[in-house]
């Protein structure tokens, strides 16, 4: 059983570019979440994806978007980049049709935006 | 209505002793309430969860107490090692969905 792993690691990005990260769910599960984590912060929920539809969304502008895969696996794009941005994007997965799913988190990927 | 308020900011434990942490919500729908353990450069890993039917869940050295009338929980971490200093989250579950609303954080550490 493979876990959840996310690309790149590291990301270093200019203000106003634009950016894609990328996660592999863990196998066999079909429900993606992203999530924000400020340095020194509590991960700030920013959507989920189950069966390739939004399926939920906190409470971040449309600029954060995001794609799910017939694989279950993820994308989230952030366009027109703030400084604000910079943070560790972390990507959970979990099984939909289960009693309260047990989230799964993967390594994150550390954005910096100058 | 929608934060998990969490305590200490910080805490030094010697070795062997015991760490507790507490969180206080506020929405009575949340129907799950899962401990992270954090190392740094790591994603959150579950720890230990409960739901609101029950109000004590141990495994191994860690304890989730769970006090539904005052919307408290807390961790106990019995006998902490130095390798158990790592930053620890208290979240809650919605209802019917996988949205976790996270505290802010204990940064733990256990001194020899």
């Amino acid at each position: 059983e493979t876990g959840v792993t996310q690309s790149p690691t590291h990301l270093i990005k200019t203000r106003g570019q634009q950016v894609t990260l990328r996660c592999s769910s863990q196998s066999g599960h079909n429900t993606v979440s992203w999530y924000q984590q400020a340095l020194g912060q509590g991960p700030q929920f920013i959507f989920q994806y189950y069966r390739e539809e939004e399926n939920g969304r906190g409470n971040f502008p449309p600029r954060f978007s995001g794609l799910q895969f017939p694989n279950y696996s993820s994308e989230l794009n952030v366009n027109a980049l703030e400084l604000d941005d910079s943070a560790l994007y972390l990507c959970a997965s979990s099984l939909a049709g289960t009693r309260k799913e047990t989230q799964y988190f993967g390594p994150g990927t550390r954005l910096l935006v100058l | 209505q929608q934060q998990v308020k969490q305590s200490p900011q910080s805490l030094i434990v010697q070795k062997g002793g015991i760490s507790i942490i507490n969180c206080a919500y506020e929405n009575t729908a949340f129907d799950y309430f899962p401990w992270y353990q954090q190392f740094p450069g790591k994603g959150p890993a579950l720890l230990i969860a409960i739901r609101p039917d029950v109000s004590e869940k141990k495994e191994g050295r860690f304890t989730i107490s769970f006090n539904k009338s005052a919307k408290q929980f807390s961790l106990h971490i019995m006998d902490s090692q130095p390798g158990d200093s790592a930053t620890y989250f208290c979240a809650a579950s919605i209802p019917n969905t996988d949205k976790l609303i996270f505290g802010t954080g204990t940064r733990l550490q256990v001194f020899p």
